[in-house]
């Protein structure tokens, strides 16, 4: 089974300009999540999802920053516009949740951020 | 403010010894805690998840939970350099949501 993916890879922008990362979840998993790793403040959760609805998105850290999930298998993080500060890797982790289940997560590969 | 705690490291062993991991967590309450390995510049990869108090094996990894002192650990035997990586320790939030508490991780040596 293809895990979480996500795209792009890498992206190198310039500041103020908006960026888009995208992230497909494992096929099934009804929960999503978006975190922001870097080197001074670790992995930080910026907003997850329970069947497509947001929860919880008090890790956003601005207005700049914006989430979607229009359906099961698609969503996006949206940054406009990106600062020098928001280089970062961004991760999507999915989840399952079934009765019984007590909810691992599963990280797909980052996206490598660089804003200039 | 909920918290998990882990020393930052590096923790440096030999080849062939064992190597432990710890964390503690602040919320009493907690219940599932997992350990993800990560190298780096890769993702946070799920090794072991542990529910109940006692110890949990899997291969050369072994999960030790103990909910009264409100710590867990890793241990690898035969430790090998390709297990040089950062452990981040994670503990499932109670509130009823479905978030994770992240420790900032233990980086490990394994010297050859």
């Amino acid at each position: 089974d293809a895990g979480v993916i996500q795209s792009p890879r890498h992206e190198v922008t310039e500041m103020g300009q908006e960026v888009t990362l995208r992230c497909k979840p494992i096929s099934g998993h009804n929960s999503l999540f978006w975190y922001r790793q870097t080197m001074m403040r670790g992995l930080e959760l910026l907003i997850y999802f329970n069947n497509n609805v947001p929860i919880d998105d008090s890790g956003m850290p601005e207005d700049r920053f914006s989430a979607k999930m229009p359906n099961a298998s698609f969503s996006t993080l949206k940054i406009q516009p990106s600062e020098p500060r928001d280089s970062a890797v961004y991760f999507c982790a999915s989840s399952s949740l079934s009765g019984s289940s007590y909810n691992e997560q599963f990280f797909g590969p980052g996206t490598r951020l660089t804003v200039l | 403010q909920k918290e998990v705690e882990q020393n930052s490291g590096p923790l440096s062993v030999p080849e062939g010894a064992i190597a432990s991991l710890n964390c503690t967590y602040s919320d009493r309450g907690s219940q599932s805690f997992f350990w993800y390995r990560q190298y780096s510049g890769k993702s946070p990869e799920l090794i072991m998840s542990i529910y109940s108090n006692g110890d949990k094996e899997d291969g050369r990894f072994t999960a030790q939970l103990n909910k009264a002192s409100q710590y867990v650990s890793l241990l690898i035997r035969d430790s090998q350099p390709s297990d040089s990586a950062t452990y981040l320790c994670a503990v499932k939030d109670i509130s009823g949501t479905y978030k994770y508490i992240f420790g900032t991780g233990t980086r490990l040596k394994v010297l050859a």
